[in-house]
């Protein structure tokens, strides 16, 4: 119960494509969603987060849709630019809890 | 502002052997974490400091395992003896608040690459 999934293990698309990865949980304690950019040699930097009263956040190209009764939420990446290619993790924590990451998307944007 | 510090940045060791590593938070925060990340994997928590006392250690392998957090600022990240298991990278990170609290930011190291031969 305290897993996220995340789909896909890894993405290519085009310079100026959308970018699409999925996430979906169980625990339904959770309440606060962010997700993670990571570089190679580098930490994961937050991105962008959203809590389960709104259903979309968007913060210049990147867009998190949630879908409570589903238990799912994805990350949008448009105008997709090879600075964007690095490994993305989503995550959930509850009150009181800890942070649990899905297992990462590989993304890569082709010039 | 400075970021989370932590040193070596990779450290190359014989299992059975013993390794460190260190981390130096954001000023003024009060929560450290210690991740480990295997490759391909997301980030798994091994333990978690407010100030110098520990919140959760339920991950960590506590017969090698070992962390301090002195004075409630720097931490040290022990392994004795090591496994070819523990092969990953040690990920540090920091937030203002408490796991209990809504300053639920965390900021993440540069990670120290072990690799266990």
């Amino acid at each position: 119960q305290q897993q996220v999934k995340q789909s896909p293990q890894s993405l290519i698309v085009q310079k100026g494509g959308i970018s699409i990865i999925n996430c979906a949980y169980e625990n339904t304690a959770f309440d606060y969603f962010p997700w993670y950019q990571q570089f190679p040699g580098k930490g994961p930097a937050l991105l962008i987060a959203i809590r389960p009263d709104v259903s979309e956040k968007k913060e210049g190209r990147f867009t998190i849709s949630f879908n409570k009764s589903a238990k799912q939420f994805s990350l949008h990446i448009m105008d997709s630019q090879p600075g964007d290619s690095a490994t993305y993790f989503c995550a959930a924590r509850g009150y009181g809890q800890n942070f649990v990451f899905g297992p990462g998307t590989r993304l890569s944007v082709l010039p | 502002e400075a970021g989370v510090a932590q040193s070596p940045r990779y450290k190359i060791i014989e299992k059975r052997q013993s390794v460190a590593f260190w981390c130096n938070p954001i000023s003024g925060h009060a929560t450290l974490y210690w991740y480990q990340q295997i490759l391909g994997q997301g980030p798994k928590l091994l333990i978690q400091f407010q100030n110098n006392g520990v919140v959760d250690d339920s991950q960590l392998p506590k017969d090698r395992f070992s962390a301090e957090r002195l004075k409630g600022v720097d931490s040290t990240l022990k392994i004795q003896p090591a496994k070819l298991e523990d092969s990953a990278v040690y990920l540090c990170a920091s937030s203002l608040g408490a796991s209990g609290g809504y300053s639920y930011e965390q900021y993440f190291g540069p990670g120290t690459r072990l690799t266990v031969t």
